[in-house]
């Protein structure tokens, strides 16, 4: 069965705390693609990263980076030094030929000044 | 920079009726979809298309159909709405690379439909 869980429903933390949204999938298929996107309050899920199966190398983008494990089947993503505008609801997606495309159920972050 | 546009933020109909919920691309895409939006269960694809005049079921697409005459149009129906298709829909559009999903997907604001 093809699978993304987001366990963390919500999370809430001071501004400048670094914080990790935890992402778990799971999939037959040797290729697949993950996703990471965000949805702030305006409502549109906006794009922040795509990694294919054969790429584990770690991501780093300013205050983004992103950890993808295949061992433990994981694609992390940790925020250093969260800002108010990082809150929003963080969406993980898995696209292989099988599966379509299935996204995690979302996971809320409140960032509190 | 791409544009999806959805024709209404917020929509309210009333069980019974034939519902149009429409949706328009501006980058020549040739994937677009249709998702639902519910508190708990994250995004739900209901159609897609690849191609005008194509589409296929998504996870749930029950109660709903779409149409594709062109290429930059995709829209959902609702053919007799029910109080349970209440929800966010959001429409995405990307680009074909041999692959239905591998490439990254563009979303409109949303409708936030109420069925009463």
């Amino acid at each position: 069965a093809q699978k993304v869980t987001q366990a963390q429903t919500e999370i809430s933390v001071v501004e400048k705390e670094d914080v990790t949204l935890d992402c778990v999938y799971e999939t037959r298929d040797t290729t697949y693609y993950l996703f990471w996107y965000k949805q702030p309050p305006s409502g549109e899920l906006v794009f922040l990263i795509r990694r294919n199966s054969f790429d584990e190398q770690n991501e780093i983008s300013g205050r983004y980076s992103w950890n993808f494990q295949k061992s433990t089947s994981s694609f992390n993503f940790t925020i250093t030094a969260s800002q108010v505008v990082d809150s929003a609801v963080y969406f993980c997606a898995l696209y292989s030929s099988a599966s379509k495309i299935i996204f995690g159920s979302g996971t809320r972050l409140s960032i509190r000044p | 920079d791409v544009k999806v546009t959805q024709s209404s933020r917020y929509l309210v109909k009333r069980t019974g009726e034939k519902v149009f919920l429409e949706c328009v691309q501006d980058m020549d895409h040739e994937n677009m979809f249709w998702y639902r939006q519910d508190p708990g269960l994250g995004l739900r694809l209901i159609y897609f298309s690849y191609d005008v005049k194509m589409k296929e079921k998504g996870d749930i697409p029950e109660g709903y159909s779409v149409s594709r005459e062109k290429k930059e149009r995709f829209s959902l129906i609702l053919e007799s709405a029910s109080t349970n298709q209440t929800s966010m829909y959001l429409c995405a559009s990307s680009y074909m690379t041999g692959l239905l999903g591998n490439q990254p997907q563009h979303f409109g604001d949303g409708t936030r439909l109420s069925i009463l």
